[in-house]
């Protein structure tokens, strides 16, 4: 059964500072990994997709590696800014639908 | 672009009771998957169907059911409501690709069920 897991649960950071989210999943015979927002009582918003053949991926200030051999992905927010306070959900596509961590919940201090 | 469509986007029930919420996909994605995220959750899947027939079932309660019709739009009818179906309630669809099976989800806004 495919299980992943998100470090840290909760980070707090200074506007401005670089930031990286990690995401790590048990089962690396995936199709895809996504990234996701969720501000508080809100729907999922989709950032990056990666497919199982892509090393990364990058949108603005966001990019995301996938190394899918170990198992890993990050997510790297460059400049941080309050606006990017939101909970950062990654999940991965394999034989079963989409599997979610539980999520980094994350405040950017101004 | 259209988007995945949920309604009703808030319902409130009381035990015991039945609720039937709505997805209407994305116009020619042919697969619906409905997920449950409880208060401090991560989504779990539920139930998801491919051309009008389920194609995979998670921790769906034997309370729920749900289908997909002829115009791919799906319903998910939860019946003896509890006080833990308290939820966001996520619909989202997909276009299958050939038989790799790299379904890309779009997800709705997502349905809040409050059972008091």
């Amino acid at each position: 059964k495919q299980e992943v897991t998100q470090i840290p649960a909760a980070l707090s950071v200074p506007e401005g500072e670089n930031l990286v989210l990690n995401c790590s999943f048990t089962d690396s015979a995936i199709y895809n990994l996504q990234w996701f927002r969720q501000d508080p009582g809100k729907g999922l918003t989709s950032l990056l997709l990666i497919q199982s053949s892509q090393r990364e991926q990058t949108s603005g200030r966001l990019n995301a590696s996938l190394d899918k051999s170990s198992g890993r992905s990050t997510l790297y927010i460059a400049a941080s800014q309050p606006g990017d306070s939101a909970t950062y959900l990654c999940a991965v596509t394999g034989n079963t639908p989409l599997v979610f961590g539980k999520g980094t919940r994350l405040s950017v201090i101004a | 672009a259209a988007g995945v469509i949920q309604s009703p986007r808030h319902l409130i029930k009381e035990k015991r009771e039945t609720a039937t919420l709505k997805c209407y996909p994305i116009p020619r994605h042919d697969t619906v998957y409905w997920y449950q995220q409880g208060p401090g959750q991560d989504p779990q899947f539920l139930i998801s169907f491919y051309e009008k027939m389920q194609s995979d079932k998670g921790s769906i309660p034997d309370r729920f059911s749900a289908q997909q019709f002829s115009d791919y739009h799906s319903e998910l009818n939860m019946s003896s409501l509890e006080l833990g179906d308290s939820a966001l309630y996520f619909c989202a669809s997909s276009r299958r690709q050939g038989g790799s099976g790299a379904n890309v989800l779009t997800f709705g806004a997502g349905s809040r069920l409050t059972v008091l």
